[in-house]
């Protein structure tokens, strides 16, 4: 599965968008992007995922550029329970058992 | 409906002794993974099970096992306990192979004296 770089630490003032930034150059045709977060002394929570085409849920949205090299999850008016650890994730369908965490980056919402 | 369950939440043990932790995945699912999460680092996969069967393997010496149960729960059994082991221990279950969602357990917290 291909890697990911992203920043360690962000912050960002209350009720402003959130956008996280995450490099994936050696992405696959076949590898989709998986967005999970972890708020301090829980287990990860899934945000989003896509594969080319950007994506948008209730809880964010999910840019992916064309050539799919890096992506950007955006949280667009991020409160104090924002505040946590957020993994950008390459990996196949099929992996998705098998998730390859990296450091992440921890985002600080502030008032 | 509950979410993934795990116990117990923490655990303190000594070195050399043996740890069983437990899982209960969202009823219906399937599929079980394992993740061990170092302080300050992102969690490491050590198995995954579908079906009762192994279906992945992470990095992890033999000391470190797991099985299945036919209700889907899933057990993690660490032998010969060292003290790098002390770690947050995630289960997380999805309702098939190759499903997207995972959802995750609050984890079992071991510590290894």
């Amino acid at each position: 599965d291909a890697k990911t770089t992203q920043p360690p630490s962000m912050d960002c003032a209350e009720g402003r968008a959130a956008n996280l930034p995450c490099n994936h150059s050696t992405i696959s045709g076949n590898e989709y992007v998986y967005w999970y977060r972890q708020i301090h002394s829980q287990g990860p929570q899934y945000i989003i995922h896509g594969l080319k085409n950007n994506e948008t849920n209730e809880m964010a949205s999910l840019i992916i550029t064309e050539d799919r090299k890096s992506s950007t999850l955006i949280l667009p008016h991020a409160t104090l329970r924002d505040t946590a650890v957020y993994y950008c994730i390459v990996g196949r369908s099929s992996n998705t058992g098998k998730l390859i965490f990296g450091q992440g980056t921890t985002l600080q919402v502030k008032p | 409906d509950a979410g993934v369950t795990q116990s117990p939440t923490h655990l303190i043990k000594t070195r050399g002794q043996q740890v069983t932790l437990r899982c209960s995945p969202i009823s219906g699912h399937k599929s079980v993974s394992w993740y061990q999460q170092v302080l300050g680092q992102g969690p490491q996969f050590i198995f995954q099970y579908y079906e009762k069967e192994e279906r992945g393997r992470g990095n992890f010496p033999d000391r470190f096992s797991a099985r299945q149960f036919p209700n889907y729960s899933s057990e993690l059994n660490v032998n010969a306990l060292l003290l790098g082991d002390s770690a947050l221990y995630l289960c997380a279950s999805s309702s098939e192979l190759g499903v997207e969602t995972q959802y995750f357990g609050p984890g079992t917290r071991l510590l290894v004296l």
